[in-house]
């Protein structure tokens, strides 16, 4: 039971340069987030997809897009990285509520370096 | 907007003792749900405790348990018989019942248990 997979784990951008985050769950949840961690500041939503063919932006979502390709995955595109986007990326997918397993599950986590 | 407050950066317990870790929130919700999750050296995060703001109540969790006051809008973690593996950055977090299940986090406190 994988859970929820996210690659890569680390990566080195220069500044200027896109890349996409991947993010597939195999838990059958309809919901699917992309947050990041920042040091003192917590984990902050960039954006979010409800269900499948829906996303919406959360509290920090300049600078990103999002895909929902279907009901599996779920990418983060960074289309001209910036040093302010290094930080540690998390994908996420939740049950819905009224089930017993309201919650999160979380990806590994992705490092991002902006250079 | 919701809001949530972790008032201590940083703490430490001897291994064995029991530690509190305090947790505050904002919000004109009547019902929502409340997280403890604990994210280890690892960096994986991982659900500790769930509480649902429409049960008075308590959540358990064998070792770790919480102190729910509605009114007071406080979410406190205890944790019992502090063990090694305890170590971890935990953050507590808000969901409201209606509307998407986004999570609202503090920004952490980092615990030490101290052999």
């Amino acid at each position: 039971n994988a859970g929820v997979t996210q690659t890569p784990k680390f990566q080195v951008l220069k500044t200027g340069q896109s890349m996409t985050l991947q993010c597939a769950q195999d838990m059958n949840h309809n919901s699917m987030y992309w947050y990041r961690q920042d040091p003192g500041m917590g984990l902050r939503l960039i954006y979010y997809s409800a269900s499948e063919g829906t996303t919406d932006k959360g509290e920090v979502p300049n600078g990103y897009n999002v895909s929902r390709l279907n009901k599996r995955e779920f990418s983060l595109r960074l289309e001209s990285a910036a040093p302010s986007q290094t930080s540690v990326y998390f994908c996420a997918s939740s049950a819905p509520k009224g089930t017993g397993d309201l919650g999160y599950t979380f990806g590994s986590g992705t490092r991002l370096t902006v250079v | 907007a919701q809001t949530v407050t972790q008032s201590q950066p940083e703490m430490s317990v001897q291994e064995a003792e029991t530690v509190t870790l305090s947790c505050t929130y904002d919000t004109s919700e009547n019902n929502y749900y409340l997280f403890w999750y604990k994210q280890p050296p690892s960096r994986q995060m991982i659900l500790v405790i769930r509480q649902e703001a429409y049960k008075q109540q308590n959540a358990t969790e064998n070792r770790f348990s919480v102190n729910f006051q509605k009114a007071a809008k406080s979410f406190s973690l205890k944790i019992s018989d502090s063990q090694l593996g305890d170590t971890a950055m935990y953050f507590c977090a808000f969901m409201k019942q209606t509307g998407a299940n986004n999570l609202f986090f503090g920004t952490g406190t980092r615990l030490t248990v101290i052999p």
